[in-house]
């Protein structure tokens, strides 16, 4: 692994079902974000973490949830998926110690419920 | 309430010089950053500017007036590869990042 992946790349998910979309890193990034990206609006935070072990509401948390057990991993999940959150998701990270902290995304995942 | 904006669309030539202009309004700054994202993938980091002034990397040039809530992006001599979308992004008081829609920049021959 060389940075950050997620999985899947791309899913059709029937509204009510349950997905979790996996998000991995391996810079030893302190912190991960999960956002997404619907047309004509900028990048809108669903959660994040800052340390391994927390976890924080952003701008659009409800119908979200997220756990972060590690450095490493921080998967997103839909317990019961409608069609307003079909969007594409990118996970990021960043070093929080770094003196700009700019953070690094994940190649993304587009989600179409239907 | 918090607010970033840009052009959405811009179109200029191959060999040329673009500026791509940026407006916030946020609750805090620490710091404002460029980002580029190609059609399809993910964005990636351009430029971080936290003091006012010029920031220089090879044809890329970011500017920031933070008494004005501005910043610009200029983009020198031009390359087909530099059709994207441009992303300017606030870090507010609760260091968080705060997003611009996005400006989607077309290269001409």
């Amino acid at each position: 692994i060389a940075g950050i992946t997620q999985a899947p790349t791309s899913q059709i998910l029937a509204a009510g079902r349950r997905m979790t979309l996996r998000c991995t890193q391996d810079m030893r990034h302190n912190a991960m974000y999960w956002y997404r990206q619907d047309l004509g609006l900028g990048l809108r935070l669903i959660h994040y973490s800052n340390t391994a072990g927390t976890t924080g509401k952003g701008e659009v948390p409800d119908g979200y949830s997220v756990s972060r057990a590690n450095t490493d991993d921080f998967p997103l999940t839909l317990a019961s998926a409608v069609p307003s959150q079909t969007s594409v998701y990118f996970c990021a990270s960043s070093d929080r110690t770094s003196g700009s902290n700019e953070q690094f995304f994940g190649p993304g995942t587009r989600l179409t419920v239907l | 309430g918090q607010n970033i904006d840009q052009p959405t669309e811009m179109t200029a030539t191959e060999g040329a010089i673009v500026q791509i202009n940026c407006t916030y309004q946020t609750s805090g700054f620490n710091g404002l950053f460029w980002y580029q994202q190609h059609a399809g993938e993910a964005p990636t980091f351009l430029s971080y500017n936290v003091l006012d002034g010029l920031e220089e990397k090879g044809r890329f040039s970011s500017f920031l007036s933070r008494s004005k809530g501005y910043s610009y992006l200029l983009l020198k001599e031009l390359q087909m590869k530099d059709s994207a979308s441009y992303l300017c992004a606030v870090r507010d008081s609760n260091y968080q990042l705060i997003w611009g829609a996005g400006t989607k920049l077309i290269i001409k021959p």
